[in-house]
């Protein structure tokens, strides 16, 4: 059974300070997607990877894919209070585009 | 850029009732769209993908004749929820697929449903 597991799924931190999350998942893929969701909103795509090595940066936040391992890792820098939301990750099946999600991880960041 | 539009954005309805909700592709063609529905504070939980032209697949567990998905052109697709009932409650967002970008969804804002 495909998984993708987020961790953690739920970080408070302080601004200035920087953190990780991170997605495992359990097949193989090259496509990897990260999201971004405010409350009550829908979805805001931050990164796609798509092979191994990858990273891709915007602002404060880093993504990097490591096939290999099959983990991803999303990493923030130096937060900002408006960097506050959920974040999803999600890895593409070959087969159909369909997305395997992660449970989410729930970031908060306290001025 | 690629802008997925949903409507409506809320709805309220009586048991028993149908919803229709629409998902439109504003500026590209999308063969392929996708059905989410998200309870608070879960993750997207897939329940069909539409093809242009052809019969929905659905994921398991998800009833095909209460969730009917009409995919009639490539900037259009429609899911109508038949026979609401409050367990039907909840967050549904649809997504499509560009067909000039292989790897990339892009994600409509969502439609919060509420059936009394």
């Amino acid at each position: 059974e495909l998984k993708v597991e987020q961790n953690p799924l739920f970080l408070s931190m302080q601004e200035g300070k920087n953190y990780t999350i991170y997605c495992n998942y359990s097949t193989t893929s090259d496509r990897l997607y990260w999201y971004r969701q405010d409350p009550g909103k829908s979805l805001e795509s931050l990164f796609v990877l798509l092979s191994n090595g990858a990273v891709k940066q915007e602002g404060r936040l880093m993504a990097s894919l490591d096939t290999k391992a099959r983990l991803s890792t999303l990493h923030i820098t130096a937060a900002v209070h408006d960097l506050s939301a959920t974040y999803f990750c999600a890895v593409d099946l070959d087969s159909n585009y369909q997305l395997i999600w992660g449970a989410g991880t729930k970031l908060i960041i306290k001025p | 850029g690629a802008v997925v539009s949903q409507h409506p954005s809320r709805v309220i309805c009586k048991s028993g009732t149908s919803v229709k909700i629409e998902c439109r592709s504003l500026d590209f063609q999308a063969t392929t769209m996708f059905w989410y529905r998200q309870f608070p504070k879960q993750s997207l939980m897939l329940m069909a993908t539409s093809n242009e032209g052809s019969k929905a697949t659905y994921e398991q567990g998800v009833e095909k004749d209460k969730f009917l998905i009409n995919h009639a052109s490539l900037t259009l697709s429609t899911l109508t929820v038949t026979s609401a009932h409050p367990e039907d409650s909840s967050f549904y967002i649809c997504s499509a697929r560009a067909d000039r970008d292989e790897y990339e969804q892009y994600f409509g804002p969502g439609t919060r449903l509420t059936v009394t």
